[in-house]
């Protein structure tokens, strides 16, 4: 069963228009961490946020921010001001357990144009 | 090179062969997983392990074969390929700091099947 849900596919915005990425994770676990990767045109997989599951506390840095609900079991990433390198496939993972395996969702990709 | 390497970076086989695909990382990280990406599932981890010797089956360990008898390498092999496993495949390291510590990814094996 998926266990983290990222139900937008693609997300096309203009620069500087704010975006929103969606995920929404299922665990029985009270310990756990949610994180967000992002995936250039070149491939490889670049960490950019990490949260655990007793700190709700929502962060800003940078032009990214992050809205963690553990009552909607959701954990959101805007990416403030897009510009065209922020042009990627965004992934939200979830780990449980004490080996840090993570569970990826299937992705979202954001498009950014001029 | 320091970081995580893979190789080949490319591959092409034919159905029935046996395939190894390299991983090599230069941190001494304990923990390493193998993924395999496919469109439309995220990454699906396949093995992963927790120290020299010691491995364990992810989520779709299924014609694959693990091996860890030296920290900084985790060969992944595929005994008979078959098509269904064409795919890029990304190995991860993470380090001691616990299930929150983020995973570094190589730069991934694009492999086909042919």
């Amino acid at each position: 069963a998926q266990k983290v849900t990222q139900a937008q596919t693609e997300i096309s915005v203009v620069e500087k228009e704010d975006v929103t990425l969606d995920c929404v994770y299922e665990t029985r676990d009270t310990t756990y961490y949610l994180f967000w990767y992002k995936q250039p045109p070149s491939g490889e997989l670049v960490f950019l946020i990490r949260r655990n599951s007793f700190d709700e506390q929502n962060e800003i840095s940078g032009r990214y921010s992050w809205n963690f609900q553990k009552s909607t079991s959701s954990f959101n990433f805007t990416i403030t001001a897009s510009q065209v390198v922020d042009s990627a496939v965004y992934f939200c993972a979830l780990s449980e357990g004490s080996w840090g395996k993570l569970q990826f969702g299937a992705g979202t990709q954001v498009v950014v144009t001029p | 090179d320091a970081g995580i390497t893979q190789s080949p970076r490319y591959k092409i086989t034919e159905t029935g062969r046996q395939v190894t695909l390299m991983c090599h990382q230069t941190w001494s990280h304990s923990y390493m997983f193998w993924y395999r990406q496919d469109l439309g599932h995220g990454l699906r981890l396949i093995y992963y392990s927790a120290a020299a010797d010691i491995t364990d089956k992810g989520e779709v360990p299924d014609g694959y074969v693990v091996s860890r008898s030296k920290t900084e390498n985790f060969p992944l092999t595929l005994e008979s390929a078959t098509r269904s496993q064409t795919s890029v495949y990304f190995c991860a390291s993470r380090g001691d700091r616990g299930p929150w510590g983020e995973q570094y990814f190589g730069p991934g094996t694009r492999l086909t099947v042919t």
